[in-house]
C-alpha cells in the first residue's frame, strides 16, 4: 500500500490562477517536504513541516505557502500561479529520529502552468 | 554548507557491464548520505544508506556504495547491470537535524544498452 500519496497526479493551470497540491502520508511520520524537480537541478526543496500546524521555508519558498493541518495532510499552495512554476512537484515524509533521515516520497505531480 | 555534486549528468553502459556512479559531497561534520533512484514517471525510491559506521554500505538489487572522508566522495557501483536498471540515480546528504533535511545532487541518468 502506497504510504504517500500525493493529488492530484496531473494539473493544468492558468496563469494568476490559485493551485492546491495535496499530500497525505500514512507512514505517521512527524516530518514532510515538498521538492520541485526540474531538469538540471535535482530536487530542490520548497517547504517543510516538522509537525501538524508547523510550516518551515525551505530553499526556493518564494511564491509558495504551506499548509499543514493534520499529521497525515501537508499541502503546497501556489496563490498566483506563474509558467515558472510548471515543474514535476514530490511530497515526502521522515521520521524524526537520529537513526533514520531517510525520507519517503510520493509518485509525484506534473503541473503545467499556461 | 552542505551540498551534493554529481558530475556525470549522463552515463551509458553495456548490459552486463560493472557500474560505478560518483557523487561528491560538502558537509561539515560527519554526513548522512542516501542513493535514491528514480524510475520513469515514479518517485523517488531509497537504494541505500550510509550511517557512520563501515564506510561500504549493501543496497538493494545487488547495489553498493563507498564512502571516503578523504575524498568527500560517496560512489555507487554495481558489478553487472540489468535493463531494469535503466533510470535516474540520485545522491544526498542530511543536514542531520531532527528536521531530517535532504540536499539532493542534479542526478545521473543511466542508460543500459543491450
Amino acid at each position: 500500500e502506497a504510504a504517500v500519496t500525493q493529488s492530484p497526479r496531473n494539473k493544468v493551470a492558468v496563469t494568476g490562477g490559485k493551485v492546491t497540491l495535496s499530500c497525505n502520508q500514512t507512514n505517521n511520520h512527524n516530518n514532510m517536504y515538498w521538492y520541485r524537480q526540474d531538469t538540471g537541478h535535482g530536487l530542490r526543496l520548497i517547504h517543510y513541516s516538522y509537525g501538524a500546524g508547523s510550516t518551515e521555508k525551505g530553499d526556493i519558498p518564494d511564491g509558495y505557502k504551506a499548509s499543514r493541518p493534520s499529521q497525515e495532510n501537508f499541502s503546497l499552495i501556489l496563490e498566483l500561479a506563474t509558467p515558472s512554476q510548471t515543474s514535476v512537484y514530490f511530497c515526502a515524509s521522515g521520521v524524526r529520529d537520529w537513526r533514520s533521515y531517510e525520507q519517503y516520497f510520493g509518485p509525484g505531480t506534473r503541473l503545467t502552468v499556461l | 554548507a552542505q551540498s551534493v555534486t554529481q558530475p556525470d549528468a549522463r552515463v551509458t553502459v553495456s548490459e552486463g557491464a560493472s557500474l560505478q556512479l560518483r557523487c561528491k559531497y560538502s558537509y561539515f561534520g560527519t554526513p548522512y548520505l542516501f542513493w535514491y533512484v528514480q524510475y520513469p514517471r515514479q518517485g523517488l525510491q531509497l537504494l541505500l544508506k550510509y550511517y557512520p559506521g563501515d564506510p561500504v554500505v549493501q543496497g538493494v538489487n545487488g547495489f553498493e556504495a563507498e564512502f571516503s572522508k578523504s575524498n568527500s566522495s560517496f560512489h555507487l557501483r554495481k558489478a553487472s547491470v540489468h535493463w531494469s536498471d535503466w533510470a535516474v540515480y540520485f545522491c544526498a546528504v542530511s543536514e542531520g537535524s531532527n528536521y531530517n533535511v535532504l540536499y539532493f545532487g542534479s542526478g545521473t541518468k543511466l542508460t543500459v544498452e543491450p
